[in-house]
């Protein structure tokens, strides 16, 4: 079945520590995004990519960084230099990145701090 | 005044009504429009994308109004299962990248 894979599903961050969040497509799909959302609130954009080897900060890209070096894959570095990481992280795609299709959405991440 | 919003609830209604929820939009040249539904502590489930002409899929209705920027999900013969939270999302324009969330509406349908 085409979808998207996130994981871990539960993280636990300590202070000072980078964690890394997996986002993985098989849905052939161009664009990737990233989205952090907390309690009551809407998504917000982190980070977004809609090619190979480009991506662009979101509107809170402050204290998180991704890579995009395959088609399929699109990780997001939390570090330590976010102090407020405690949220619910949902990674999305589109077929493109112009807007006109819809996004579909891996089943999230939740990271904590301990 | 915010791009996309949505009243946010909670819409309590008994099962078998009819309920309708409406999104407004700040951005008269937005191109593109979905409805998804969120379960609690889930990912966004893409419900339907809004057409010009209106569209239908089985108990579900979306409309777009682009004279008065809004756009609606009407929901008929609700069920238990339709309980949960309903995201308005709007793209802006064309060739962006960027899709603005609107802080979702609560459905309760209760027994």
């Amino acid at each position: 079945d085409g979808g998207i894979t996130q994981s871990p599903k539960y993280l636990f961050r300590k202070e000072g520590q980078n964690v890394t969040l997996s986002c993985e497509q098989n849905l052939n799909h161009d664009a990737m995004y990233w989205y952090r959302q907390d309690p009551g609130q809407g998504l917000r954009l982190i980070y977004y990519s809609q090619i190979v080897n480009d991506f662009q900060k979101g509107d809170i890209a402050e204290g998180y960084s991704v890579s995009r070096e395959k088609k399929e894959s699109f990780p997001l570095t939390v570090t330590s230099a976010q102090k407020n990481p405690t949220a619910f992280y949902l990674c999305a795609s589109s077929i493109s990145g112009t807007g006109y299709q819809p996004q579909h959405f891996g089943d999230g991440t939740r990271l904590s701090i301990l | 005044r915010k791009e996309v919003e949505q009243d946010p609830g909670p819409f309590n209604v008994p099962e078998g009504a009819t309920v309708a929820f409406n999104c407004t939009y700040s951005n008269s040249a937005s191109q593109s429009f979905f409805w998804y539904r969120q379960d609690c502590r889930k990912e966004p489930k893409l419900l339907m994308s809004v057409y010009s002409s209106g569209n239908e899929d089985g108990r579900f209705t979306a409309q777009l109004n682009r004279a008065s920027q809004y756009i609606s999900l009407l929901i008929r013969d609700s069920k238990l299962s339709d309980s949960a939270t309903y995201l308005c999302v709007v793209s802006p324009a064309s060739g962006t990248y960027k899709y603005i969330f609107g802080t979702g509406t609560r459905l309760k349908v209760l027994a």
